[in-house]
């Protein structure tokens, strides 16, 4: 199995509700990584866990809470959004730390939550 | 500060042509880069990747080109396919850092039948 999946594929939200997204994996990969998707814009990264443990945190509001289960499920809880918030939010899994040398960190993507903050 | 750029946003090229994606970086730490292909409403698809130890790396109809020393690496697709038009974005990171990839802004190619 080498797909990342996500669910669901579309959100629409007020700015007063909680959600949450959703992500698995079952490649055995031990990074799992959310990225924000604008419009016309390269991925942004959110956060990466490695071996289920937070490892960067590239100064995300609090409105948005990651949380990692699990190995194979990443998932990020939605609170209080804004209209601003909305875009593709994606979800990527890799190998894991590198070595350095010959290793790249080839992250597979999964297909993305498309979010619409009213 | 954008560390990688792409500095053409869209590219048209005839079928059965060569395609060549150019990527630019100013990071000196960048030790690996990718490219990555995403359709409209999908997620990016991995391509292909090269070390910094090497200089060339070859996938079928893909290869990338690394210049360390112009900070610079190229995607070329030989022939192009109309199923190449898509956005192509090139990324970087650096292998003794915690798996973070800096993507390019991104080049839109359109292969005409």
């Amino acid at each position: 199995d080498t797909e990342v999946t996500q669910t669901p594929k579309h959100l629409v939200m007020g700015m007063t509700n909680k959600k949450s997204l959703k992500c698995e994996q079952h490649m055995g990969h031990r990074a799992m990584y959310w990225y924000k998707q604008k419009a016309k814009k390269p991925p942004e990264l959110m956060f990466v866990y490695s071996y289920e443990k937070l490892s960067i945190n590239e100064s995300v509001p609090s409105r948005f809470s990651p949380e990692c289960p699990n190995s194979s499920l990443l998932n990020l809880h939605l609170h209080a959004l804004q209209p601003e918030d909305s875009a593709l939010y994606l979800c990527a899994s890799s190998q894991g730390p590198l070595a350095g040398g010959l290793r790249t960190n080839e992250q597979f993507f999964g297909p993305g939550t498309r979010l619409t903050v009213l | 500060d954008q560390q990688v750029k792409q500095n053409s946003p869209s590219l048209s090229v005839q079928e059965g042509r060569i395609s060549i994606l150019n990527c630019d970086y100013t990071n000196s730490m960048f030790d690996y880069f990718l490219w990555y292909k995403k359709y409209p409403a999908e997620g990016p698809t991995f391509l292909i990747s090269i070390s910094s130890i090497k200089d060339k790396n070859e996938d079928g109809r893909f290869t990338v080109f690394l210049n360390k020393s112009a900070k610079h690496l190229s995607l070329h697709i030989v022939p192009s396919q109309p199923g190449d038009s898509a956005v192509y974005f090139c990324a970087a990171g650096n292998s003794g850092g915690y798996q973070k990839v800096t993507f390019g802004t991104g080049t839109k190619l359109q292969v005409i039948p």
